[in-house]
């Protein structure tokens, strides 16, 4: 079993809908990340969370520490977040663990 | 503020050749991180370094993979006797400290082929 498990792996929407990513991970962690890979291979770093929730435009990236489950949202899609979206936590040793990622392609 | 560089972006080389990957950290990162993506497949941690010191090097193969990362000059990955399945992508990552509640800022990536 991965420590880090996304859901879904792939996903299709269409152009304005709402957009949800699961991450669920099973090590101790001090935050939790959730990246971007754009289609170039590039990536971003979109959220570093430790409780809560964070907002960023029209990301949003919520955390249940004790459920050890976060989630990000994507409101109005758009084409332009296609994208593969990781999760990533940190152990206590300075390594990652890392979803495989989740494919999402926003059709217009 | 250049972020954390990398080069070279594309490199091809033909098996039992060397690849050498480098990496400039995001100015006052001192931490560095390596990753290998293969085809297909997530993101895999392969070796920590601050200045002159390997922290932790447990995703390393043990064999022909190499890291430093010297006090002047970038964080250098070396792949000696490259093999087919050395072909992936390997990012580069830095921070300003040790702690994981830190935001990492990644290169673009070096993506290397073995022919």
């Amino acid at each position: 079993k991965n420590e880090v498990e996304q859901s879904p792996q792939n996903l299709t929407a269409q152009e304005g809908e709402f957009i949800t990513i699961n991450c669920s991970y099973s090590v101790g962690i001090s935050a939790l990340h959730w990246l971007q890979q754009h289609p170039g291979g590039g990536i971003v770093s979109l959220f570093m969370l430790s409780s809560g929730k964070k907002k960023h435009g029209r990301l949003i990236a919520t955390i249940n520490i004790q459920e050890k489950h976060s989630s990000l949202h994507i409101t109005a899609s758009h084409p332009r977040d296609s994208a593969v979206y990781i999760c990533a936590a940190p152990n206590t040793g300075n390594q990652f663990y890392f979803g495989t990622g989740t494919s999402l392609t926003v059709i217009p | 503020n250049a972020g954390v560089m990398q080069n070279p972006r594309h490199l091809v080389r033909r098996r039992g050749q060397e690849a050498r990957l480098r990496c400039s950290p995001m100015k006052g990162h001192s931490h560095v991180y390596w990753y290998r993506q293969l085809p297909e497949e997530g993101l895999k941690f392969m070796v920590y370094l601050q200045k002159e010191n390997i922290i932790d090097e447990s995703g390393m193969p043990k064999e022909r993979f190499s890291a430093e990362f010297p006090k002047e000059g970038p964080s250098i990955l070396r792949i000696q006797q490259v093999v087919r399945g050395d072909s992936a992508a390997y990012f580069c990552a830095s921070s300003s400290s040790n702690s994981g509640a830190n935001v990492l800022t990644f290169g673009a990536g070096s993506r290397l082929t073995v022919l």
